[in-house]
């Protein structure tokens, strides 16, 4: 089976923070995307990379930024929290497109900026 | 960007009814998947349905999709309490990306 990490679970951070949420898969896949979700938005993408050191933006990336040195590992990066980025992150992979694009999640993190 | 969209945005049902979710998108899709998400997890994959097909089945899900209406159903046959969750639909834009709905929320009753 996929397994899909997330470094942490719950995350409190105060507001001007560096944050960093850590993302690692198992099953040598090629693409890995970062999603916040809040209630009623559904999930919104916030970068993807779809090979090491190849990140492209999504949706909503002002105010994040990214890091794949490894295949494996998919970092999220907050420069500097604020408390508009209190949310629920969630990290996946999938293999290419032809594989149909199949998300593999990992549990989420659950950060508060205060 | 939001191209799903599903409805009801939330569903209470008694369990071992049968629960009928369906999900509208807006432009021609490869294919469309279903996801299920418990509370405050991640997203599971439940099924995909390409754009050739028109109805699909595992266990006790059927997902039917019509792309001359752009709109896709998932049906649970004979509910349980574990199928209380979020689900979600996801339509591919041939660019590595999935577009998700805001979800419907189902909730089982005992």
């Amino acid at each position: 089976d996929v397994k899909v990490t997330q470094s942490s679970r719950y995350l409190v951070k105060r507001t001007g923070e560096k944050v960093f949420l850590e993302c690692v898969q198992d099953m040598d896949h090629e693409n890995m995307f970062w999603y916040r979700q809040d209630p009623g938005l559904g999930l919104r993408l916030i970068y993807l990379s779809y090979d090491v050191k190849m990140k492209e933006k999504g949706d909503i990336p002002e105010g994040y930024s990214v890091s794949r040195e490894k295949k494996e590992r998919f970092s999220l990066i907050l420069e500097s929290a604020s408390t508009n980025q209190t949310s629920m992150y969630l990290c996946a992979s999938s293999l290419t497109a032809s594989g149909g694009l199949k998300q593999y999640f990992g549990p989420g993190t659950r950060l508060t900026v205060t | 960007s939001q191209q799903g969209e599903e409805d009801p945005q939330a569903l209470s049902i008694q369990e071992g009814e049968n629960a009928t979710m369906n999900c509208s998108y807006k432009t021609s899709i490869n294919n469309l998947q279903w996801y299920r998400q418990n509370s405050g997890r991640g997203l599971v994959h439940l099924i995909l349905i390409r754009s050739n097909e028109r109805e699909k089945h595992s266990g006790r899900l059927r997902v039917t999709l019509d792309t001359s209406k752009k709109s896709s159903s998932l049906l649970i046959t004979a509910s349980r309490a574990a199928d209380t969750a979020s689900y979600f639909c996801a339509t591919d834009d041939s660019n590595y990306q999935l577009i998700w709905g805001a979800g419907t929320k189902l909730i089982i009753k005992p």
